[in-house]
């Protein structure tokens, strides 16, 4: 089992630009997290996906960033425009239903915003 | 709102002693805990977990959690620390908002074992 995926593994960009992550959950699992971590803030959850369908995205800070998951195998979030605060670990986490509180993360995106 | 407290930023022990990782919690109902474990440049990974049942939990890697009710702690313990379980430690609980299927983590405590 390969795990959950996540692309790519470092971004750095300039403020202003669009920043597209990736993240291929691990097949079967029909739960699908966003989380960014920071030093200031720690782990927060943005956005979470069941089936595909986003449940809950009360965690997404603003507009800016926008999340979709257009079938089981594969996620993405957007941030439009991008600014320096957005700097942090994104991560990307599955679960199956039958055993939800267990999930599984990704290696992480380390976003650098320049 | 369910919410955990990790009252520690890091733990030193030395290697071979026994180390414990404190976390205290607040939720309305029956509590769900967990503890997950974050080594270096890496994601999250599920240790342990207490849903019901008996008070003392064993997980991955010889790590174990006792639950305790009346004082609302889930303190992670390990009878004999290793170099390799330095990392960041989270523990969290379930978050029982309108759905009810996602956690809220603690802020972490980072573990440093020394040989």
């Amino acid at each position: 089992d390969a795990g959950v995926i996540q692309s790519p593994r470092h971004e750095v960009t300039e403020m202003g630009q669009e920043v597209t992550l990736r993240c291929k959950p691990i097949s079967g699992h029909d739960y699908l997290f966003w989380y960014r971590q920071t030093m200031m803030r720690g782990l927060e959850l943005l956005i979470y996906f069941n089936n595909n369908v986003p449940i809950d995205d009360s965690g997404m800070p603003e507009d800016r960033f926008s999340a979709k998951m257009p079938n089981a195998s594969f996620s993405t979030l957007k941030i439009q425009p991008s600014e320096p605060r957005d700097s942090a670990v994104y991560f990307c986490a599955s679960s199956l239903r039958r055993v939800l509180h267990e999930q599984y993360f990704g290696p992480g995106t380390r976003l650098t915003v320049t | 709102a369910q919410s955990v407290a990790q009252p520690e930023d890091q733990v030193n022990v030395a290697e071979g002693n026994p180390l414990t990782v404190k976390c205290t919690y607040s939720v309305s109902g029956n509590p769900y805990l967990f503890w997950y474990v974050q080594y270096p440049n890496r994601g999250l990974q599920f240790l342990l977990k207490y849903i019901t049942g008996d008070n003392l939990v064993k997980g991955s890697y010889g790590f174990e959690a006792e639950f305790n009710k009346s004082q609302t702690s889930f303190h992670l313990k390990k009878p004999s620390a290793l170099v390799s379980d330095s990392a960041l430690y989270f523990c969290a609980v379930r978050d029982m908002g309108a759905a009810g299927n996602k956690l809220t983590f603690g802020g972490g405590t980072r573990v440093l074992v020394k040989p």
